[in-house]
């Protein structure tokens, strides 16, 4: 079945560094999201990817999509306190790429020393 | 917009009993969601609705699992005769109907089988 790997699990930065990670699929996706969880919180959703080779940025953090729509990253520039959290990806199951039904990387939990 | 909400909080039941758990979504979401969390893995989709059809269930989903959404607005995940196994944390989400809509997670509920 479909996989979505995120590697490694841990990343520690120290305040003000740039960080980037990476999630790849086994599968074509049609899109891609990407969703925060900071320590004992839920999951968050931050945005969604869908062209071929799209980026978008948000503030510092900037989002890449694959042009084989098979892999993304995320990098955070000069990352902060607040950036700590879990960051995970997640892709549509279904060819058809409703996203009802994601399946998630393992996520990778990123903490910040200041 | 109050968001998604889920109760309860916690809880801690023994082996073998059976305990019920309430998500509230976002009202204009027709779509709503269960997925479950354990440590360290991202969430894993357990069954979805729209509006009150439940439309898919995951194989992780035993024969112990129900759920339910009566009316298209609150609904309730039960599980039966419960394992150690079982233990986990039982995020719900809601979404809009429209393609690609993203998911919105509510804090979940933190199931401990003892």
């Amino acid at each position: 079945g479909q996989q979505v790997m995120q590697i490694p699990q841990y990343q520690h930065v120290q305040e003000g560094e740039d960080f980037t990670t990476y999630c790849n699929s086994s599968t074509t996706l049609s899109n891609i999201q990407w969703y925060k969880q900071r320590p004992g919180g839920h999951p968050v959703f931050l945005i969604q990817l869908v062209k071929s080779g799209e980026v978008k940025k948000q503030k510092r953090l900037t989002f890449q999509f694959g042009e084989a729509k098979k892999n993304s990253s995320l990098h955070i520039t000069a990352t902060q306190t607040t950036d700590v959290g879990t960051y995970f990806c997640a892709g549509p199951r279904d060819s058809g790429g409703s996203n009802y039904k994601l399946t998630f990387g393992k996520g990778i939990l990123l903490t910040v020393n200041p | 917009d109050t968001g998604v909400s889920q109760d309860p909080r916690h809880k801690i039941t023994k082996r073998g009993q059976n305990v019920t758990f309430r998500c509230d979504p976002i009202s204009e979401h027709n779509r709503l969601y269960w997925y479950r969390q354990t440590l360290g893995q991202g969430p894993e989709f357990l069954t979805y609705f729209q509006n009150e059809a439940q439309l898919e269930k995951s194989r992780l989903l035993s024969d112990r699992f129900s759920a339910e959404r009566p009316k298209g607005s609150f609904s309730t995940l039960e599980i039966q005769r419960t394992e150690q196994g079982d233990s986990a944390m039982y995020l719900c989400a809601s979404s809009l109907t429209s393609y690609n809509s993203p998911l919105h997670f509510g804090n979940g509920t933190r199931l401990t089988v003892t």
